[in-house]
């Protein structure tokens, strides 16, 4: 029943190898985001789109890119991953306005 | 630079007793506020929230209050039960007009003990 999908739940690559985290939602929902969570750190967004209009944060490093070919699939793209990225990275989505539904995460080790 | 902020990094309650998670916000643009519970291996839920036009909002067991002069809120759960036993984040938003941006505190851990 699960409505916000990551996938893979486990992501390992090597460092500067580039590496794609997946969402699909079932939910129809027209918002999308990516948070980035470090161990004991809040959850920091990094991107969101509206629909297709893409809206990157101030601090978001180059690094991270996204797309979103359709309403039910979004990707983080990590160009080139250092240590310092190696985090989960959660996915979420809403309706305008409405508390969002997360999905349960990718956890990304980089060797 | 932290907006939110969860200064107890982990509570402890007894069943039956009324748990009490505080958060603090800086930004004065905040308009919403919500409260998400996490399990380990699981993507937060969403719990509760409130407008900044209110400053009580209650849905069985769980009552979130909101003293903006303060620029504090809390999450009350009456009766605590051994399933709350989570992690719960506190998060702020401003509306952006295209999606409501969620900042984030750091957590609290609960544990209802029997």
């Amino acid at each position: 029943d699960a409505m916000v999908i990551q996938n893979p739940r486990y992501q390992v690559t090597q460092f500067g190898k580039p590496v794609t985290l997946s969402c699909s939602q079932t939910l129809n929902h027209n918002v999308m985001y990516w948070y980035q969570q470090k161990s004991s750190q809040a959850p920091k967004l990094l991107f969101h789109y509206y629909d297709k209009d893409f809206n990157n944060e101030a601090d978001t490093p180059d690094n991270f890119q996204s797309r979103r070919p359709n309403t039910s699939f979004c990707f983080l793209d990590i160009r080139s991953p250092g240590l310092g990225d190696a985090a989960m990275y959660l996915c979420a989505t809403s309706p305008f306005n409405q508390p969002q539904h997360f999905g349960d995460g990718t956890r990304l080790s980089i060797l | 630079d932290q907006q939110v902020k969860q200064n107890s990094p982990s509570l402890s309650v007894q069943e039956g007793r009324i748990s009490i998670l505080n958060c603090d916000y800086t930004n004065s643009m905040f308009d919403y506020f919500l409260w998400y519970k996490k399990y380990p291996a699981e993507g937060p839920t969403f719990l509760i929230s409130i407008s900044s036009i209110k400053d009580k909002n209650e849905d069985g067991r769980f009552t979130v209050f909101l003293n903006k002069s303060a620029k504090h809120l809390s999450l009350h759960i009456v009766p605590s039960q051994p399933g709350d036993s989570a992690v719960y984040f506190c998060a702020a938003s401003a509306n952006t007009g295209t999606a409501s941006k969620l900042t984030f505190g750091t957590g609290t851990r609960l544990q209802v003990t029997l």
